[in-house]
Protein backbone atom coordinates (compact mmCIF):
# COMPACT_ATOMS: atom_id res chain seq x y z
CA UNK A 1 0.00 0.00 0.00
CA UNK A 2 0.91 3.48 -0.88
CA UNK A 3 2.57 6.35 1.77
CA UNK A 4 0.32 8.56 0.27
CA UNK A 5 -2.83 7.73 -1.35
CA UNK A 6 -4.97 10.30 -3.88
CA UNK A 7 -8.43 10.07 -4.99
CA UNK A 8 -9.40 10.46 -7.97
CA UNK A 9 -6.91 9.33 -10.13
CA UNK A 10 -8.54 11.15 -13.28
CA UNK A 11 -11.22 14.30 -13.04
CA UNK A 12 -13.35 15.55 -15.59
CA UNK A 13 -15.01 18.95 -14.99
CA UNK A 14 -17.14 21.59 -16.62
CA UNK A 15 -15.74 25.07 -16.43
CA UNK A 16 -17.03 26.74 -13.86
CA UNK A 17 -17.47 23.92 -11.30
CA UNK A 18 -16.08 23.28 -7.81
CA UNK A 19 -13.36 20.52 -7.70
CA UNK A 20 -12.06 18.55 -4.37
CA UNK A 21 -8.83 16.45 -4.41
CA UNK A 22 -8.50 13.94 -1.68
CA UNK A 23 -4.85 12.89 -0.40
CA UNK A 24 -4.49 10.49 2.88
CA UNK A 25 -0.97 9.30 4.00
CA UNK A 26 -0.18 6.58 6.79
CA UNK A 27 3.13 8.37 7.89
CA UNK A 28 3.63 10.67 10.42
CA UNK A 29 4.80 14.09 8.88
CA UNK A 30 5.99 17.33 9.42
CA UNK A 31 4.00 19.67 6.23
CA UNK A 32 2.18 18.25 3.54
CA UNK A 33 2.78 20.11 -0.11
CA UNK A 34 0.15 20.23 -3.12
CA UNK A 35 1.85 20.75 -6.07
CA UNK A 36 1.09 21.22 -9.68
CA UNK A 37 2.85 19.40 -12.80
CA UNK A 38 1.53 21.05 -16.57
CA UNK A 39 2.43 18.86 -19.72
CA UNK A 40 6.17 19.27 -20.39
CA UNK A 41 6.87 18.18 -16.75
CA UNK A 42 7.12 21.77 -14.71
CA UNK A 43 6.19 21.34 -11.44
CA UNK A 44 4.72 24.51 -9.59
CA UNK A 45 4.02 24.84 -5.35
CA UNK A 46 0.81 25.49 -4.76
CA UNK A 47 0.84 24.78 -1.29
CA UNK A 48 2.41 23.85 1.59
CA UNK A 49 0.70 23.17 5.02
CA UNK A 50 1.01 21.58 8.61
CA UNK A 51 -2.60 22.58 10.33
CA UNK A 52 -5.52 23.72 9.18
CA UNK A 53 -6.29 25.85 5.79
CA UNK A 54 -4.38 28.17 3.04
CA UNK A 55 -6.24 30.03 0.62
CA UNK A 56 -4.63 31.63 -2.37
CA UNK A 57 -7.17 33.01 -5.56
CA UNK A 58 -9.64 29.82 -6.19
CA UNK A 59 -7.44 27.11 -4.61
CA UNK A 60 -7.94 25.84 -0.79
CA UNK A 61 -6.34 23.60 1.01
CA UNK A 62 -6.96 22.14 4.05
CA UNK A 63 -5.36 19.60 6.23
CA UNK A 64 -6.37 17.27 9.09
CA UNK A 65 -3.95 16.08 11.37
CA UNK A 66 -5.86 13.63 13.13
CA UNK A 67 -7.49 12.18 10.46
CA UNK A 68 -3.96 12.03 7.97
CA UNK A 69 -5.75 13.79 5.14
CA UNK A 70 -5.67 16.52 3.40
CA UNK A 71 -7.98 18.08 0.38
CA UNK A 72 -7.54 20.25 -2.16
CA UNK A 73 -10.63 22.72 -3.52
CA UNK A 74 -10.94 24.67 -6.88
CA UNK A 75 -13.53 27.35 -6.97
CA UNK A 76 -14.49 28.21 -10.58
CA UNK A 77 -13.10 25.91 -11.53
CA UNK A 78 -11.13 27.02 -15.46
CA UNK A 79 -10.07 25.08 -18.32
CA UNK A 80 -6.41 26.72 -17.57
CA UNK A 81 -6.42 24.68 -14.33
CA UNK A 82 -6.17 21.35 -15.82
CA UNK A 83 -2.88 19.88 -14.99
CA UNK A 84 -1.83 16.81 -12.73
CA UNK A 85 -2.05 17.62 -8.95
CA UNK A 86 -0.01 15.92 -6.76
CA UNK A 87 0.24 15.74 -3.34
CA UNK A 88 3.59 15.13 -1.34
CA UNK A 89 4.31 14.65 2.40
CA UNK A 90 6.87 15.24 3.99
CA UNK A 91 8.37 12.98 7.19
CA UNK A 92 9.94 13.76 9.73
CA UNK A 93 13.46 12.22 7.52
CA UNK A 94 13.37 15.33 5.07
CA UNK A 95 12.62 13.85 2.31
CA UNK A 96 9.04 13.91 0.19
CA UNK A 97 6.80 11.27 -0.19
CA UNK A 98 4.43 11.78 -3.81
CA UNK A 99 1.04 10.23 -4.34
CA UNK A 100 0.01 9.17 -7.57
CA UNK A 101 -1.42 12.31 -8.68
CA UNK A 102 -4.36 13.32 -10.21
CA UNK A 103 -4.92 14.55 -13.79
CA UNK A 104 -7.85 16.88 -13.80
CA UNK A 105 -9.32 18.68 -16.98
CA UNK A 106 -11.29 21.51 -16.92
CA UNK A 107 -13.26 21.41 -20.25
CA UNK A 108 -15.08 24.66 -21.40
CA UNK B 1 14.59 36.47 -9.69
CA UNK B 2 16.00 34.00 -11.45
CA UNK B 3 14.29 30.27 -11.24
CA UNK B 4 16.10 27.17 -10.63
CA UNK B 5 17.44 26.25 -13.78
CA UNK B 6 18.41 22.41 -15.25
CA UNK B 7 20.61 21.65 -17.85
CA UNK B 8 20.31 20.16 -20.04
CA UNK B 9 16.78 19.52 -20.52
CA UNK B 10 17.08 16.79 -22.73
CA UNK B 11 19.62 14.01 -23.22
CA UNK B 12 20.06 10.90 -25.07
CA UNK B 13 22.38 8.35 -24.11
CA UNK B 14 22.96 4.51 -24.60
CA UNK B 15 23.53 2.00 -21.83
CA UNK B 16 26.53 1.54 -20.32
CA UNK B 17 27.73 5.53 -20.57
CA UNK B 18 27.14 7.89 -17.43
CA UNK B 19 25.79 11.52 -17.57
CA UNK B 20 25.96 14.38 -15.34
CA UNK B 21 22.83 16.48 -14.89
CA UNK B 22 23.24 19.61 -13.48
CA UNK B 23 21.14 22.86 -11.30
CA UNK B 24 21.53 25.92 -10.18
CA UNK B 25 19.33 26.64 -7.58
CA UNK B 26 17.63 30.19 -6.80
CA UNK B 27 19.56 32.87 -5.37
CA UNK B 28 20.00 32.53 -1.41
CA UNK B 29 18.16 28.65 -1.28
CA UNK B 30 21.05 26.39 -0.22
CA UNK B 31 19.15 23.36 -0.05
CA UNK B 32 18.64 21.06 -3.56
CA UNK B 33 16.65 18.18 -3.67
CA UNK B 34 16.46 15.62 -6.75
CA UNK B 35 13.77 13.62 -7.98
CA UNK B 36 13.30 11.08 -10.45
CA UNK B 37 9.68 11.09 -12.37
CA UNK B 38 8.49 7.97 -14.45
CA UNK B 39 5.39 6.59 -16.00
CA UNK B 40 5.75 3.15 -13.50
CA UNK B 41 6.66 4.85 -9.77
CA UNK B 42 5.85 8.47 -10.33
CA UNK B 43 7.95 10.67 -8.92
CA UNK B 44 10.59 9.22 -5.91
CA UNK B 45 12.58 11.26 -4.06
CA UNK B 46 16.64 10.65 -5.07
CA UNK B 47 18.68 12.78 -2.70
CA UNK B 48 18.81 16.01 -0.60
CA UNK B 49 21.80 18.47 -0.20
CA UNK B 50 22.66 21.46 1.45
CA UNK B 51 25.80 23.21 2.54
CA UNK B 52 27.61 20.67 0.13
CA UNK B 53 26.48 17.63 2.78
CA UNK B 54 24.44 15.20 1.29
CA UNK B 55 21.40 15.19 4.10
CA UNK B 56 18.98 12.51 2.96
CA UNK B 57 19.06 10.50 0.46
CA UNK B 58 16.10 7.68 -1.23
CA UNK B 59 16.06 4.29 -2.02
CA UNK B 60 18.39 4.33 -5.05
CA UNK B 61 21.42 1.72 -6.03
CA UNK B 62 24.73 3.67 -5.78
CA UNK B 63 25.01 4.66 -9.36
CA UNK B 64 23.09 7.61 -8.61
CA UNK B 65 25.40 9.51 -6.86
CA UNK B 66 25.35 13.82 -6.47
CA UNK B 67 27.44 16.78 -4.92
CA UNK B 68 26.90 20.47 -3.95
CA UNK B 69 29.47 22.96 -4.63
CA UNK B 70 30.27 25.82 -2.37
CA UNK B 71 28.08 28.23 -5.20
CA UNK B 72 25.15 25.67 -3.71
CA UNK B 73 25.00 24.23 -7.62
CA UNK B 74 24.24 20.87 -7.57
CA UNK B 75 24.62 18.14 -10.16
CA UNK B 76 23.74 14.31 -10.28
CA UNK B 77 25.36 11.56 -11.90
CA UNK B 78 24.20 8.57 -13.08
CA UNK B 79 26.83 5.65 -14.17
CA UNK B 80 26.24 2.49 -15.92
CA UNK B 81 22.86 3.70 -17.88
CA UNK B 82 20.07 1.07 -17.77
CA UNK B 83 17.14 1.40 -19.88
CA UNK B 84 15.10 1.93 -16.71
CA UNK B 85 16.94 4.90 -15.82
CA UNK B 86 14.99 7.05 -18.75
CA UNK B 87 13.42 9.41 -16.57
CA UNK B 88 12.13 12.77 -16.06
CA UNK B 89 15.17 14.39 -13.56
CA UNK B 90 13.48 17.49 -11.03
CA UNK B 91 15.62 19.32 -9.10
CA UNK B 92 14.24 21.96 -6.34
CA UNK B 93 15.78 24.30 -4.13
CA UNK B 94 14.58 25.66 -1.03
CA UNK B 95 15.70 28.54 1.57
CA UNK B 96 18.51 26.80 4.58
CA UNK B 97 17.16 25.30 7.12
CA UNK B 98 15.06 21.89 7.55
CA UNK B 99 14.92 21.50 3.53
CA UNK B 100 11.62 20.00 3.27
CA UNK B 101 9.38 22.04 5.60
CA UNK B 102 10.18 24.96 3.65
CA UNK B 103 8.56 25.38 -0.09
CA UNK B 104 10.28 24.27 -2.91
CA UNK B 105 10.64 25.34 -5.97
CA UNK B 106 11.01 22.95 -8.95
CA UNK B 107 13.03 23.28 -12.55
CA UNK B 108 11.60 22.28 -15.78
CA UNK B 109 13.85 18.91 -15.37
CA UNK B 110 15.81 17.09 -17.58
CA UNK B 111 14.47 14.65 -19.49
CA UNK B 112 16.93 11.91 -19.94
CA UNK B 113 16.65 8.56 -23.06
CA UNK B 114 18.32 5.70 -22.76
CA UNK B 115 18.94 4.03 -26.26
Amino acid sequence: KNEVEQSPQNLTAQEGEFITINCSYSVGISALHWLQQHPGGGIVSLFMLSSGKKKHGRLIATINIQEKHSSLHITASHPRDSAVYICAVTPSTNKLIFGTGTLLAVQP
Amino acid sequence: KAGVTQTPRYLIKTRGQQVTLSCSPISGHRSVSWYQQTPGQGLQFLFEYFSETQRNKGNFPGRFSGRQFSNSRSEMNVSTLELGDSALYLCASSLAGRGSNQPQHFGDGTRLSIL
